[in-house]
């Protein structure tokens, strides 16, 4: 069963804009995962943030936890045509459960 | 380059038919993973290898086998395909399946059943 629920399903913004994406899961976590899928390609790890994190950075990038509402969000800053695709959260339970997977948000930036 | 590396990239089946969607890996990672993508679904896990030797279902395993050949090679066998198994198939791996790192992805394999 799905463990992450991305929202929005899809995002459309202008070039130079910032671009937020939410994810909700329902049990509680080992750590978080943001994967970016551009379209026929395959996945790529983009940020982990553990439970005991609240924030993390990387580049244009931001991802927060809130792990009382089990929820999290990623800020892609001053986006670029480039970074059109779909990004994916991604949940691990416990220390060596798979990752489960949420929908996948559709994101596009307009040049 | 270092990777994940999956054959065929396409593949056009019968009902009925049997393959193997082979992934190998030359990172020297423990775990290895298969996993589906469905429109509108996102990736669903079919089976996992947490280590050489050892292999275990995820969440949608019907239909489908698995064999952890070594370290580096983790195939996934349709025995008779169906049309509900027209999907894309991901094959994944990581360092120690502990989760704390993110996974390494192959590129796909695009299978249509007819």
């Amino acid at each position: 069963s799905q463990q992450g629920e991305e929202d929005p399903q899809a995002l459309s913004i202008q070039e130079g804009e910032n671009a937020t994406m939410n994810c909700s899961y329902k049990t509680s976590i080992n750590n978080l995962q943001w994967y970016r899928q551009n379209s026929g390609r395959g996945l790529v790890h983009l940020i982990l943030i553990r439970s005991n994190e609240r924030e993390k950075h990387s580049g244009r990038l931001r991802v927060t936890l809130d792990t009382s509402k089990k929820s999290s969000s990623l800020l892609i800053t001053a986006s670029r045509a480039a970074d059109t695709a779909s990004y994916f959260c991604a949940t691990v339970s416990s220390g060596n459960t798979p990752l489960v997977f949420g929908k996948g948000t559709r994101l596009s930036v307009i040049a | 380059n270092a990777g994940v590396t999956q054959t065929p990239k396409f593949q056009v089946l019968k009902t009925g038919q049997s393959m193997t969607l082979q992934c190998a890996q030359d990172m020297n990672h423990n775990s290895m993973y298969w996993y589906r993508q469905d429109p509108g679904m996102g990736l669903r896990l079919i089976y996992y290898s947490a280590s050489e030797g050892t292999t275990d279902k995820g969440e949608v395993p019907n239909g489908y086998n698995v064999s952890r050949l070594n370290k580096r090679e983790f195939s996934l066998r349709l025995e008779s395909a169906a049309p509900s198994q027209t999907s894309v198939y991901f094959c994944a791996s990581n360092p120690s399946g502990s989760g704390g790192r993110g996974y390494t992805f192959g590129s796909g394999t695009r299978l249509t059943v007819v």
